[in-house]
């Protein structure tokens, strides 16, 4: 058990340009999460695959915000055309059994729109 | 949708002491999830509650899940450096978690 690692673990980019996020999760996890963090808040959830299967989405997710888990192993997060408002920490988790079983968090990427 | 609230937001205490913090769900919770995360660090998972009035005990922490399934409290004994960091609650919501906004503890030696 490696742990779920995220690439890369600190990103700084423009506004108005994009960026994607890798998600490896702990090798035999079916779900992955997606969650956003910022400063003095909780994990607020992104987005959520079941093997390959995104099945859930939150309805405040721009549409500028992309998910994808093609195999159903690692995933990315593609942000459009971003901005400062988008700066936060993005954490994937993974878990394994039924549903709303506990998360195991990676370590996040930082991201930062100047 | 459903919300989880903490209180209090902050928490300082003095080494030594005890101290609890509170979960509040606007919903009925099938089970509550409870997570640390130190400073600089990434949530990890502590606890699960899932029956009705359940207690659970990890050395000096205590937590209980309410009669009605709406809240929960974690209790820690004697409080140490080692404890600093923020703690969340967690409640499922279809197929994801909802988190409070945490309590993030302070020590003072």
């Amino acid at each position: 058990d490696t742990g779920v690692s995220q690439d890369p673990r600190h990103k700084i980019t423009k506004r108005g340009q994009n960026v994607t996020f890798r998600c490896d999760p702990i090798s035999e996890h079916n779900r992955l999460y997606w969650y956003r963090q910022t400063l003095g808040q909780g994990p607020e959830f992104l987005t959520y695959f079941q093997n390959e299967a995104q099945l859930e989405k939150s309805r405040l997710l721009s549409d500028r915000f992309s998910a994808e888990r093609p195999k159903g192993s690692f995933s990315t997060l593609e942000i459009q055309r971003t901005e400062q408002g988008d700066s936060a920490m993005y954490l994937c988790a993974s878990s394994q059994g039924p549903r709303n079983s506990p998360l195991h968090f990676g370590n996040g990427t930082r991201l930062t729109v100047t | 949708g459903q919300q989880v609230m903490q209180i209090p937001q902050y928490q300082h205490v003095q080494e030594g002491e005890d101290f609890t913090t509170y979960c509040n769900s606007s919903t009925t919770l099938s089970n509550i999830q409870w997570y640390k995360q130190r400073p600089g660090g990434h949530p990890v998972f502590l606890i699960q509650l899932v029956k009705s009035g359940e207690v659970k005990k990890q050395k000096r922490l205590t937590f209980q899940f309410g009669e009605a399934k709406k809240n929960s409290s974690l209790h820690i004994t004697a409080t140490q450096t080692t404890d600093v960091g923020t703690y969340f609650c967690a409640g499922p919501n279809d197929y994801k978690l909802s988190f409070g906004a945490g309590t993030t503890v302070t020590v003072r030696a």
